[in-house]
C-alpha cells in the first residue's frame, strides 16, 4: 500500500524568506514518482514539481526545489523567496509505476506574511 | 489553450438525490480521472478512464459510477446521495493511459457538491 504523510497542518513564512514543507512517503514499489501540487482557494490543483525515484539529483523548478532523501523516504518541498501569492494549500503526492492513481497527503496550509 | 473544465462549479443536492458531474479534458488528452476531496483532506481516487474504458477504481461504493465519451469528456454519477458525499470533486486529465510514474495530471477547478 502507498501512503503519503504531511505532518504540518499549517505553516507561516515571512515574505521573501524560504520555507520547507515536509513530506514522507511509504511504498514497497521501487519505481515511483513524487509530486507537489499547490491548491489555491479556487480549488484547482496546480502542478509544481516532480521527482522520480531513480533521479539522482534533486528536482528544481524556478523557486521550487525538492529535497529528495530516498533512504529516509522523504520528499520535502523548498520554496525560496516566498511571495504573497504562495499562500495556499500544498499537497505532496505519489504515483507508482504499476499504478494509475495519485496518492495524496493531507496537505499543508502555507500563509505568507507581508 | 483551454485547461480542464468542470461543470457545474457549485451544486446543492438533497439526501437521496442523484447528481451528474461533467469534465472536459485538455485537448488531446485521452485519460480522465476523478477524485473526491473532503474538507481538510487530500484528494481520494475514484475512477480513471482511458479511451472510454475504466482503467482503475478506488475504494468507493457502487453508488459512484462514471463513463467517458468518444470526445474523451467524462461524467461522474452519484446515486442516493449521503451527507458524507459533500466534497470537492476534481477531474484530472493526462495524455497517457496508465499515467506512469512520471506523468503529471492537470486538474480542473472542481465541482463543490453540498448534500443537505
Amino acid at each position: 500500500a502507498q501512503k503519503i504523510t504531511q505532518t504540518q497542518p499549517g505553516m507561516f513564512v515571512q515574505e521573501k524568506e524560504a520555507v520547507t514543507l515536509d513530506c514522507t512517503y511509504d511504498t514497497s514499489d521501487q519505481s515511483y514518482g513524487l509530486f507537489w501540487y499547490k491548491q489555491p482557494s479556487s480549488g484547482e490543483m496546480i502542478f509544481l514539481i516532480y521527482q522520480g525515484s531513480y533521479d539522482e539529483q534533486n528536482a528544481t523548478e524556478g523557486r521550487y526545489s525538492l529535497n529528495f532523501q530516498k533512504a529516509r523516504k522523504s520528499a520535502n518541498l523548498v520554496i525560496s523567496a516566498s511571495q504573497l501569492g504562495d499562500s495556499a494549500m500544498y499537497f505532496c503526492a505519489m504515483k507508482v509505476y504499476t499504478g494509475n492513481q495519485f496518492y495524496f497527503g493531507t496537505g499543508t496550509s502555507l500563509t505568507v506574511i507581508p | 489553450d483551454a485547461g480542464v473544465t468542470q461543470s457545474p462549479t457549485h451544486l446543492i443536492k438533497t439526501r437521496g438525490q442523484h447528481v451528474t458531474l461533467r469534465c472536459s479534458p485538455i485537448s488531446g488528452h485521452k485519460s480522465v480521472s476523478w477524485y473526491q476531496q473532503v474538507l481538510g483532506q487530500g484528494p481520494q481516487f475514484i475512477f480513471q478512464y482511458y479511451e472510454k474504458e475504466e482503467r482503475g477504481r478506488g475504494n468507493f461504493p457502487d453508488r459512484f459510477s462514471a463513463r467517458q465519451f468518444p470526445n474523451y469528456s467524462s461524467e461522474l454519477n452519484v446515486n442516493a446521495l449521503l451527507l458524507g458525499d459533500s466534497a470537492l470533486y476534481l477531474c484530472a486529465s493526462s495524455s497517457g493511459p496508465s499515467l506512469g510514474m512520471n506523468t503529471e495530471a492537470f486538474f480542473g477547478q472542481g465541482t463543490r457538491l453540498t448534500v443537505v
